[in-house]
């Protein structure tokens, strides 16, 4: 079946840096774009940034454009989120999903939270 | 981005009755696959979103056909024959149609 399961989250101060990963499991993960999506406590949800099968196309929000940077290993089936300069806005469930238009399987989250 | 917006923001409903949430969009989804990406997602209190409804209209495996999903263009409907208490929750319209895929401010179904 498939399984995605995000980790890496965890408690950073303003400024510092992260790095979110998220293996894939039980489908063709090369096939697939991938996205992440977050979510702030309380708040709606947003996508962030997407990445094509190969890699090739990217799309980030204006709200982390020039700080996070996407990426992925085929081989290792595996999703990647590099956080740079995080702001205590940030603060969110992070959580990465197959494809971008909407797909059913999602993982479980990891929180980032950035405080001082 | 498309502004996806959903009415109303809070939905109490007595257990068994009817229930129905509204989303549209600033621009139409048709794609120009022929395909209208429209999405519906459940979240449960501490749960990830689940995806109930896609492309309008298309109930995922394993979600109750009380559930069910309308629409086109820019008017979207999720309605709820029946409600039931494990309905509780936050629900979602998510465009997929536009880059980027875009969500709804959320609707809060509460039972009454």
């Amino acid at each position: 079946q498939v399984q995605l399961v995000e980790s890496g989250g965890g408690l950073v101060k303003p400024g510092g840096s992260l790095r979110l990963s998220c293996a894939a499991s039980g489908f063709t993960f090369s096939d697939y774009y991938m996205s992440w999506i977050r979510q702030a406590p309380g708040k709606g949800l947003e996508c962030i940034s997407y990445i094509s099968s190969s890699g090739s196309t990217i799309y980030y929000a204006d709200s982390v454009k020039g700080r996070f940077t996407i990426s992925r290993d085929n081989a290792k089936n595996s999703l990647f989120l590099q956080m740079n300069s995080l702001r205590t806005e940030d603060t969110a469930v992070y959580y990465c999903a197959r494809d971008y238009r909407g797909d059913r399987y999602w993982g479980q989250g990891t929180l980032v939270t950035v405080s001082s | 981005d498309v502004v996806m917006t959903q009415s109303p923001l809070s939905l109490p409903v007595t257990l068994g009755q009817p229930a129905s949430i509204s989303c549209r969009s600033s621009q139409s989804l048709v794609y120009s696959d022929g395909n209208t990406y429209l999405n519906w997602f459940q979240q449960r209190p501490g749960q990830s979103p689940r995806r109930l409804i896609y492309k309008v209209s298309n109930r995922d495996s394993g979600v109750p056909d009380r559930f069910s999903g309308s629409g086109s263009g820019t008017d979207f409907t999720l309605k709820i024959s029946r409600v039931e208490a494990e309905d509780v929750g936050i629900y979602y319209c998510m465009q997929g149609t536009h880059w980027p895929g875009t969500f709804g401010q959320g609707t809060k179904l509460e039972i009454k």
